[in-house]
């Protein structure tokens, strides 16, 4: 059962525009939240997080939304530019039973910025 | 670069043989993460030593896996008797426990390996 679902395998946005990444989760327990992002044959970078008890959190183009009523949040990346093309992970962390904070990944989406 | 790095980048190796991967983290990172990434999925937790303490183990980690961090520093994974669906990518990320953004885990470029 997946704790942490990203919907959307592929988006696709042209350059300057907004992309909104989404990111759903089940676990309430979760209390941190992080974004990653993939380049080919590298490992994942990290981008941005949120405290679950944080509603945003904003750095320069990158904003992450979290909604927890609805067990929700969305990366938001405006403007858009092409070396931003790359996979997307969403990713929850739990600090809680016997877990210390390792990391439950969504399964990506690949972002494609076009000129 | 002080990045985490590991060692090989890819390893090919036919099925029954064993394989080991070496992770060198973060230098002043105490908390170090193996995961398992395979075509199509993000990455998934294997285990997690907390200086030289192996703290946590996932379901993942058959019989035939086996990580060590002897002094606290870098750590290896080794897995026996390797087996086609072993085939993934394995990544290693490291974190330090007493800082503010402790939930923060950086991670190496991985090891690809590939059994035939």
């Amino acid at each position: 059962d997946q704790q942490v679902k990203q919907n959307s395998p592929s988006l696709s946005v042209q350059e300057g525009r907004i992309s909104i990444l989404n990111c759903d989760y089940t676990n309430s327990m979760f209390d941190y939240f992080l974004w990653y992002k993939k380049y080919p044959a590298e490992g994942p970078t990290f981008l941005i997080s949120i405290s679950s008890i944080k509603d945003k959190n904003e750095d320069g183009r990158f904003t992450v939304f979290l909604n927890k009523s609805a067990k929700h949040l969305s990366l938001h990346i405006v403007p858009s530019q092409p070396g931003d093309s790359a996979v997307y992970f969403c990713a929850a962390s739990l600090n809680y039973g016997g877990s210390q904070g390792n990391l439950i990944f969504g399964k990506g989406t690949k972002l494609s910025v076009k000129p | 670069d002080t990045g985490v790095s590991q060692d090989p980048r890819h390893k090919i190796t036919k099925r029954g043989q064993n394989v080991t991967f070496r992770c060198d983290p973060i230098s002043e990172h105490n908390r170090l993460y193996w995961y398992r990434q395979t075509l199509g999925q993000g990455p998934e937790f294997l285990t997690y030593f907390q200086n030289e303490a192996q703290l946590e183990k996932s379901r993942l980690l058959s019989d035939r896996f086996s990580a060590e961090r002897p002094k606290g520093s870098f750590s290896t994974l080794e897995i026996q008797r390797t087996e086609q669906g072993d085939s993934a990518m394995y990544l290693c990320a490291s974190s330090l426990s007493l800082a503010v953004n402790s939930y923060e885990q950086y991670f190496g470029p991985g090891t690809r390996l590939t059994v035939t």
